[in-house]
């Protein structure tokens, strides 16, 4: 059972602006460290999306952003895209479990 | 180019030992921490534990302390997972993945393609 937990699916048109909540506490999120997000296209490996909260690795549109605010995150997709449509997991550490841990995963449907 | 280029996929039987790999490229393979992140069928990902080549420190996940083994052997650039007697819950898809940043805000900024672990009599 993850320690952070991620909305099972969200869904939007295309052009449109999802959300996805990443949920901790006081050990992991809360506790200040940072949250990172992987995308997660069908049949793919993750790939790197979102790191050190906010910030996005070459390469990856800006349409993508996260943000951190107390013991949750957020990574907000603007101008949805059919190509955006994969699952995507945000991961951090946890002290308590002394172990990196990665969120339950939610999975992008564009309608 | 930065690569993590892993091994075939496994069949293999309950009770039975294996040793899967990750062999790095484009990078200075003793410079990062490298580790593995399963993925059982329909679930989604655990980080397992991870290896720094250089003096081949690891970290272990507490869910995976003692059931896997992760080596690195600095001559090869490669990184191993390691069971010695395999369950049927082991079948799995295994990521390796390059590890950046600073001790307890890492990232995984490089994944290989995954292998397929699959345990069944």
């Amino acid at each position: 059972q993850s320690v952070l937990t991620q909305p099972p699916s969200v869904s939007g048109a295309p052009g449109q602006r999802v959300t996805i909540s990443c949920t901790g506490s006081s050990s992991n999120i809360g506790a200040g460290y940072d949250v990172h997000w992987y995308q997660r296209l069908p049949g793919t490996a993750p790939k790197l999306l979102i790191y050190d909260n906010t910030n996005r690795p070459s390469g990856v549109p800006d349409r993508f952003s996260g943000s951190e605010s107390g013991t949750s995150a957020s990574l907000a997709i603007s101008g949805l895209q059919a190509e955006d449509e994969a699952d995507y997991y945000c991961q951090s550490y946890d002290r308590s479990q002394s172990a990196y841990v990665f969120g339950t995963g939610t999975r992008v449907t564009v309608l | 180019e930065v690569q993590l280029v892993q091994s075939g996929a496994e069949l293999k039987k309950p009770g039975e030992s294996l040793r899967i790999s990750c062999k790095a490229s484009g990078y200075t393979f003793t410079s990062y921490w490298i580790g593995w992140v399963r993925q059982m069928p329909g679930e989604g990902l655990e980080w397992m534990g991870i290896i720094y080549p250089d003096d081949s420190d690891a970290i272990y996940s507490p869910s995976f302390q003692g059931q896997v083994t992760i080596s690195a052997d600095k001559s090869s650039s490669t990184v191993y997972l390691q069971w010695r007697s395999l369950k049927a819950s082991d079948t799995a898809m295994y990521y390796c993945a390059r590890h950046r940043g600073a001790r307890y805000y890492y990232y995984m900024d490089v994944w290989g393609k995954g292998t397929t672990v699959t345990v069944s009599s």
